[in-house]
């Protein structure tokens, strides 16, 4: 079966400073979504990504998709606490419901 | 667009106990539905899911079981509660394919002691 693995699996940073999140498939995906639950809160989400090589950008958020279509990253330039919480991808494979990965949760430090 | 109703909001059970959660869809037709579990600082563990009325289809042995009685409810049960029950119980829905971007609703906190 399809294997997720998700990096780093925990991140603490001081506000002001850039943040990354890896996600790597065993296999090649269809799509990648992405999704943050705040603490206390459900998963809200962010975007999805289709295309081999797709770069999406939501504000200070900067998604990518690899061009083999098996991994995906995002960046978040320039942390601020509103940033605190955990960051889930999750990839379609096509024959499958979703498999979300295990999560980074990042700490925002002030 | 999709708002997903989940009751209750926090729940105590003891261990054999029986349970039962519901989750209602609004805005929606005939959407895919989840049953998610959360262990606490955790990830999220598929459990149930269901295309249709009626469709359930299981990812994990658990002493759980989910029903779809109408296109837009889903519920999850137990005749009898586990310690290893406890979590955060989240029900999803997509518009229609797996693929599609999926919308939570608040989610159950259950505490089996």
């Amino acid at each position: 079966g399809q294997q997720v693995m998700q990096i780093p699996q925990y991140q603490h940073v001081q506000e002001g400073e850039d943040f990354t999140t890896y996600c790597n498939s065993s296999t090649t995906l269809s799509n990648i979504q992405w999704y943050k639950q705040r603490p206390g809160g459900h998963p809200v989400f962010l975007i999805q990504l289709v295309k081999s090589g797709e770069v999406k950008k939501q504000k200070r958020l900067t998604f990518q998709f690899g061009e083999a279509k098996k991994n995906s990253s995002l960046h978040i330039t320039a942390t601020q606490t509103t940033d605190v919480g955990t960051y889930f991808c999750a990839p379609y494979s096509g024959n499958t419901p979703l498999v979300f990965g295990k999560g980074t949760r990042l700490s925002v430090i002030a | 667009s999709q708002t997903i109703h989940q009751w209750p909001a926090t729940l105590v059970q003891p261990v054999g106990s029986p349970l039962s959660l519901e989750c209602t869809v609004e805005g929606t037709s005939n959407p895919n539905l989840y049953w998610y579990r959360q262990a606490a600082g955790r990830g999220l563990q598929l459990l149930f899911y269901s295309v249709g009325i009626g469709q359930i289809s299981s990812e994990v042995p658990q002493n759980l079981s989910a029903s779809r009685p109408q296109d837009r409810q889903f519920i999850l049960s137990s005749k009898k509660l586990l310690l290893s029950d406890s979590g955060f119980y989240l029900c999803a829905c997509a518009r229609g394919r797996s693929s599609y971007e999926q919308y939570f609703g608040p989610g159950t906190r259950l505490t089996v002691t």
